[in-house]
């Protein structure tokens, strides 16, 4: 268990839709970063936050946004969800801005029909 | 633009014997590398990492190496253990910014 905590867990919708997804990081970390892995790809960076502020944006869409919370969780947004962005999203969190060693959240898996 | 590329999807292995996983990468502004592992139906986890100024680090069972005029470095498992099934990325960082992820490797090992 890495400490980094996501909801849901599975996700199905319809295209068009809004989702919302959770995430808590560690206790004690303050950076929080979102990723997508499509079907048999790797790992795309999508946003990092930290502190409460954007750090470093990656390929993530207009469609999407995220935000960190005072409380340091954080939630990505997604919009007029569209067949290609059912993926698995994973948050992970580190201590520091540096994306360095970065513990991961077991993931939401998005179903998007 | 697939600037980390592990060009092995798959990788078979005998129990006890080595496993090598290869990464290869083609912006020289990377500075910090990391290998993680990952289960099915779980978030991947932090393996082994090494920086630029070294050419090799080592934990337990696993060594990193960095060939930096090659822009290579693999991931050296020694025993291989049938826990060390899993698929395993390689991560890059340039100067402390994102970490830009290869595709995995799915290390398979046979009992």
């Amino acid at each position: 268990d890495s400490g980094v905590t996501q909801t849901p867990k599975h996700l199905i919708t319809a295209t068009g839709q809004r989702v919302t997804l959770r995430c808590s990081p560690r206790s004690g970390d303050l950076s929080v970063y979102w990723y997508q892995q499509s079907l048999d790809q790797g790992l795309q960076f999508l946003i990092q936050y930290y502190n409460g502020e954007e750090r470093a944006k990656g390929n993530i869409l207009e469609r999407f946004s995220a935000q960190q919370f005072p409380d340091l969780h954080s939630e990505l947004n997604l919009s007029s969800l569209e067949l290609g962005d059912s993926a698995l999203y994973f948050c992970a969190s580190s201590v520091a801005a540096n994306p360095d060693e970065q513990y991961f959240g077991p993931g939401t898996r998005l179903t998007v029909t | 633009d697939q600037q980390v590329k592990q060009n092995s999807p798959s990788l078979s292995v005998q129990e006890g014997r080595i496993s090598i996983l290869n990464c290869d990468y083609t912006n020289s502004m990377f500075d910090y590398f990391l290998w993680y592992k990952k289960y099915p139906a779980e978030g991947p986890t932090f393996l082994i990492s090494i920086s630029s100024i070294k050419d090799k680090n080592e934990d337990g069972r696993f060594t990193v190496f960095l060939n930096k005029s090659a822009k290579h470095l693999s991931l050296h498992i020694v025993p291989s253990q049938p826990g060390d099934s899993a698929v395993y990325f390689c991560a890059a960082s340039p100067g402390a910014q994102k970490l830009v992820f290869g595709q995995g490797t799915r290390l398979t090992i046979n009992p």
